[in-house]
């Protein structure tokens, strides 16, 4: 157990909907990290975020968009879902803010996300 | 640019016998690490091991070896007496000094046979 928690574990829907992921970091992390896996992109890096501030952005489409509250946990929102958002999301956590060396990431269980 | 190239789609092996995946990394930067990670069938991401660009010392740890060579850009992991547990999908991958995100390969999905 890494000690990150995201909810759901599974999540149905259809497309043109919009459904929101939680991540709870391990105590005392500070950034959270967003991937996305899915079949056609592989494992990708999603957003960053880092005390409540976005870090990093990466290959994030303008209809996902995330934040971080001030007890760190974070959300992920996707809207207008389409067929291609099925993925599983995977949310990471580590102690520092990046850019000064190697910050582990504990990754969390991840969420299934099915768009019919 | 970064990168990380796993040619290697799919491998299929009988219980026992030694496997190795293969891994090619890319970056112009100096200071960088190289991590293996393992995907079960349940889904999780389970890390392997992690090395920094400036310890290209081999590996060890029970049946799992990797093989670290700057020269050639590669990172390769090795299973020795492969079991049907080490069944998954095998993901190489890179991250930066100057920062943090992860870059993962596309993933060996790995059969052992019993």
């Amino acid at each position: 157990d890494s000690g990150v928690t995201q909810t759901p574990k599974h999540l149905i829907t259809a497309t043109g909907q919009r459904v929101t992921l939680r991540c709870s970091p391990r105590s005392g992390d500070l950034s959270v990290y967003w991937y996305q896996q899915s079949l056609d992109q592989g494992l990708q890096f999603l957003i960053q975020y880092y005390n409540g501030e976005e870090r990093a952005k990466g290959n994030i489409l303008e209809r996902f968009s995330a934040q971080q509250f001030p007890d760190l946990h974070s959300e992920l929102n996707l809207s207008s879902l389409e067929l291609g958002d099925s993925a599983l999301y995977f949310c990471a956590s580590s102690v520092a803010g990046g850019g000064q060396g190697y910050n582990e990431q504990f990754f969390g269980p991840g969420t299934r996300l099915t768009v019919l | 640019a970064q990168k990380v190239t796993q040619a290697q789609t799919e491998i299929s092996v009988v219980e026992k016998e030694d496997v190795t995946l293969d891994c090619v990394y890319e970056t112009r930067d100096t200071t960088y690490y190289l991590f293996w990670y393992k995907q079960p069938p349940s889904g999780e991401l389970v890390f392997l091991i992690r090395r920094n660009s400036f310890d290209e010392q081999n590996e060890i740890s029970g049946r799992y070896s990797w093989n670290f060579q700057k020269s050639t850009s590669s990172f390769n992991f090795t299973i020795t007496a492969s079991q049907v547990v080490d069944s998954a999908v095998y993901f190489c991958a890179l991250s930066l000094y100057r920062d943090d995100k992860i870059i993962f390969g596309k993933g060996t999905r790995l059969h052992i046979l019993p």
